[in-house]
């Protein structure tokens, strides 16, 4: 079975710094990978995924995350945040293969100061 | 609007009482999922379904049932057997294949007073 380790559950930030959430995966298959964002009492919307090719992979709000096999990471970052990015983020993973879907980290609150 | 509902946004229930979390899609996707939400928990996958008429119990089941009548819709039932139902509860659904994401609805707060 495949699993998610979110190694920050609180990450505080100043606005306009960079940011980077971390996340690494087990699995004894190939896995693919994403971010989703949830804000305060919503549904979780998606930020990025990473199929294949490229390992560098960009998604929505300027998101981007680095898949790196040989490390079982995939950690999210952006260059300059701001205070609209706050919000609990969750790493998940799913199987080839799988009709459970998705497995997810335990989520990292990114909260953006002023 | 192609999309996921789910109702009612915030449900209060007594204890020893069932109650019933609507989720409705009209993405035409075959799987629908329920999931529930504790904090510092991440998501918790309770039952998903692949098709109409079939459906599997996830991680954890136990005290909860659904039904899968329709393509579009897929019920949680929270019943008194669960000890500690107060919990987000989130349905998603996807079409079951290479790498394709979950989309997910508003979910439900259920709050046992």
């Amino acid at each position: 079975a495949q699993s998610v380790t979110q190694l920050d559950s609180q990450v505080p930030v100043f606005e306009e710094a960079p940011v980077e959430l971390r996340c690494n995966y087990s699995s004894s298959v190939s896995v693919y990978l994403f971010w989703y964002v949830q804000y305060p009492n919503q549904g979780l919307q998606l930020l990025l995924k990473y199929l294949s090719g490229s390992t560098l992979v960009k998604g929505i709000n300027g998101f981007e995350a680095e898949f790196n096999k040989s490390q079982t990471s995939f950690h999210l970052r952006k260059p300059s945040v701001h205070i609209s990015d706050t919000a609990e983020y969750f790493c998940a993973v799913s199987v080839s293969g799988s009709a459970r879907q998705l497995t997810f980290g335990s989520g990292t609150q990114l909260t953006v100061l002023p | 609007d192609g999309g996921i509902t789910q109702s009612p946004k915030y449900l209060f229930r007594k204890e020893g009482q069932n109650v019933t979390l609507s989720c409705e899609q009209n993405l035409n996707h075959d799987a629908m999922y329920w999931y529930r939400q504790d904090p510092g928990q991440g998501l918790r996958l309770i039952y998903y379904s692949q098709i109409v008429n079939d459906f599997q119990k996830g991680d954890i089941a136990e005290g909860y049932s659904v039904s899968r009548e329709k393509k579009e819709s897929f019920p949680l039932t929270v019943t008194s057997a669960q000890k500690n139902p107060t919990a987000f509860y989130l349905c998603a659904s996807s079409n079951p294949g290479t790498g394709t994401e979950a989309f997910f609805g508003q979910g439900t707060r259920l709050t046992v007073v």
